[in-house]
């Protein structure tokens, strides 16, 4: 049963420290999304990657945000320093991109739900 | 921005009962997807409805889709109490790039 696995599933950290958030995408997808939940402005893309490039991190606060794919089966986001409105759920999501006219759809893991104090 | 809207924002049924939830979208688009999201966990895709498509059945699930009015439905029939969960639909803003923009979503509760 293929699947988006993330880690850790939950961190708390004081404003200031570093955060590194990690995912292993589903064997095979090429394509992997970082996305930011909260109750106020619902679910954010904050960077994507296609066969391990990034393609657009526009939505990233770059100054203390960065996004990694070291290899194909790992994908990093850290934020350095942590600030208390960092506090969300962070998803990531992968996919197959097969060609032009074809749909991605996406698989979701089950978030790192980040509380920064 | 958000590209999807959908409504209502809150929906609470009855188990058996239909549920309908809504989407509207502003651009061209190549498709539209649906997703669910149960509490505490990511994302799951239901269903995926092309631009040159109106209708698309997949179990108790019908999305409907009009490009006219740059509406899309879900409807849930028979509903059960572990269909509570909030509903998302997605497009792609007529983007090849494989990007796609979530609404605010519908949270939906079924009561036994």
């Amino acid at each position: 049963d293929a699947r988006v696995t993330q880690t850790p599933r939950h961190k708390v950290t004081e404003m200031g420290q570093e955060v590194t958030m990690r995912c292993q995408p589903i064997l095979g997808h090429n394509t992997v999304f970082w996305y930011r939940q909260t109750m106020m402005q619902g679910l954010e893309l904050l960077a994507y990657f296609r066969n391990r490039a990034p393609l657009d991190d526009s939505g990233m606060p770059k100054d203390r945000f960065s996004a990694e794919m070291p290899d194909a089966t790992l994908a990093t986001l850290k934020i350095q320093p942590s600030e208390p409105r960092d506090s969300a759920v962070y998803f990531c999501a992968s996919g197959l991109r097969r060609g032009q006219g074809f749909t991605d759809t996406q698989y979701f893991g089950p978030g790192t739900r980040l509380t920064v104090l | 921005s958000q590209q999807g809207e959908e409504d209502p924002q809150a929906l609470s049924i009855q188990e058996g009962e239909n549920a309908t939830m809504n989407c509207s979208y502003k651009t061209s688009i190549n498709n539209l997807q649906w997703y669910r999201q149960n509490s505490g966990r990511g994302l799951v895709h239901l269903i995926l409805i092309r631009s040159n498509e109106r209708e698309k059945h997949s179990g108790r699930l019908r999305v409907t889709l009009d490009t006219s009015k740059k509406s899309s439905s879900l409807l849930i029939t028979a509903s059960r109490a572990a269909d509570t969960a909030s509903y998302f639909c997605a497009t792609d803003r007529g983007s090849t790039l494989g990007r796609l923009y979530f609404g605010r979503g519908t949270q939906l509760t079924v009561w036994p």
